[in-house]
């Protein structure tokens, strides 16, 4: 089963207004990760943190972790068209056989102009 | 530095072919990845290879394999090939905390 599950399924909002995506995971994890997919195309990585880290920022992005939920969230804001895709947030466990990432199902973002 | 390629782009085999992806990490990057995405099945992990070896697998069917070059290319094969093996294919070159992803492969199975 996967590790993250992704709340909304999909979110439609209207340019210029803020969109939150939210993750939660069930196991301990070394980092978390945000991918941007656009139209079946590959991923684009938007933003990693740290499992000691609780808040990261990036552009437009800001990023929050509560270890102790075991959940992210994802903040887009002053959203434009151009952020429509599917975002997907990914958590990375590191064990004696390396990095092993699982990928949440996904939140579908329509940014209407 | 040149990013993730991944070949052929577009791939439409018949049920029972095979078929072989390939896929070129970037520049000192020794891990790969690979996933299959599918509207239903979501993003899941097939397998991962370091340094020519195997090193976390997921839960597919022997029919997925892989292999690992000593320049870090990576290929996948699929043997048998069924519909539901129609898919996005990823492949993703792994820094140290760090993925980056190909376009990925879309096999279509007819």
């Amino acid at each position: 089963s996967q590790q993250g599950e992704e709340d909304p399924q999909a979110l439609s909002i209207q340019e210029g207004e803020n969109a939150t995506m939210n993750c939660s995971y069930k196991t301990s994890i070394n980092n978390l990760q945000w991918y941007r997919q656009n139209s079946g195309r590959g991923l684009v990585h938007l933003i990693l943190i740290r499992s000691n880290e609780r808040e990261k920022h990036s552009g437009r992005l800001r990023v929050t972790l509560d270890t102790s939920k075991k959940s992210s969230s994802l903040l887009i804001t002053a959203s434009r068209a151009a952020d429509t895709a599917s975002y997907f947030c990914a958590t990375a466990t590191l064990n004696t056989g390396g990095f092993k990432t699982i990928f949440g199902a996904g939140t579908r973002l329509f940014v209407k102009a | 530095k040149a990013g993730v390629t991944q070949t052929p782009r577009y791939l439409i085999k018949t049920r029972g072919q095979q078929v072989t992806l390939s896929c070129s990490p970037i520049s000192g990057h020794r891990s790969v990845s690979w996933y299959q995405q599918t509207p239903g099945q979501g993003l899941q992990f097939l397998f991962e290879y370091f340094s020519e070896t195997q090193r976390n697998k997921g839960n597919f069917p022997g029919r997925f394999s892989g292999r690992q070059f000593s320049n870090s290319r990576s290929e996948m094969n699929v043997s048998t090939l069924e519909l539901g093996d129609s898919a996005l294919y990823l492949c993703a070159s792994n820094g140290r905390n760090e993925q980056f992803f190909g376009p990925g492969t879309r096999l279509t199975v007819l």
